[in-house]
């Protein structure tokens, strides 16, 4: 089964300071998904990357992919408030006989105003 | 609006007593899943569906049992609960299976408690 790793674990900064949030595994995967997820709610997609080394930009969010297609990173610059939440990636396990999702144990952020 | 609705929402039960969490999507999606959260384990897949009458175990099944009868309902059961399966469940769905890259759509959860 591959596991996904993500550092650190929770993460406090004041408004107006950079982060960035990793997601690591020994294994290669076929493409890796980032979701938000906000007290009582379900995760919500923020972004898929597919193509190693491939880079999006989310307004203040910016996700890589890397090279080997085995981790990825979630920058956010000048974090806000409104940024507050637990980061989740997630990749498909293709362990199994259909190949599902499996995520990482996620990141949880606060940013103080 | 396109959603992903579980009920109940909340529900505090006993040992061993049956109970069934709805999950029903209105995005005619072909892959439906359930998860469980728990700090420090994090999501974890119970079941899926790739479509009607078609499921299969994610890693975490015992104690689970799921149907597909209709493509929109994705019902998950817990025949005689234990306190080990106290815990925040969410369903989700997509147009297609995980390994298509289809975003997950999930639900708002559902908080167990089983004493």
């Amino acid at each position: 089964t591959q596991l996904l790793e993500q550092s650190p674990q929770f993460l406090s900064i004041q408004e107006g300071e950079n982060l960035t949030v990793y997601c690591n595994s020994s294994s290669v995967f076929s493409s890796l998904q980032w979701y938000r997820q906000e007290p009582g709610e379900g995760p919500v997609l923020l972004v898929t990357v597919v193509t190693g080394g491939e880079v999006k930009k989310l307004k203040r969010l910016t996700f890589q992919f890397g090279d080997a297609r085995k981790d990825s990173s979630l920058h956010i610059t000048a974090a806000q408030p409104g940024d507050t939440g637990l980061y989740l990636c997630a990749g498909v396990n293709y362990g199994g006989s259909q190949g599902n999702l499996i995520f990482g144990k996620g990141t949880k952020l606060s940013v103080k105003p | 609006e396109a959603q992903v609705t579980q009920n109940p929402r909340y529900l505090i039960t006993v040992t061993g007593k049956k109970l069934t969490v709805t999950c029903s999507q209105n995005m005619n999606h072909e892959y439906m899943s359930w998860y469980r959260q728990d700090p420090g384990l994090g999501l974890r897949q119970i079941y899926y569906s790739m479509n009607v009458e078609v499921t299969d175990k994610g890693d975490v099944p015992e104690g689970y049992k799921v149907s597909r009868k209709e493509k929109r309902n994705f019902p998950l059961i817990l025949e005689s609960p234990s306190p080990n399966q106290t815990s925040l469940y969410f369903c989700a769905s997509s147009l297609r299976p995980a390994y298509s890259n289809q975003p997950q759509h999930f639900g708002d959860g559902t908080r167990l408690s089983i004493l």
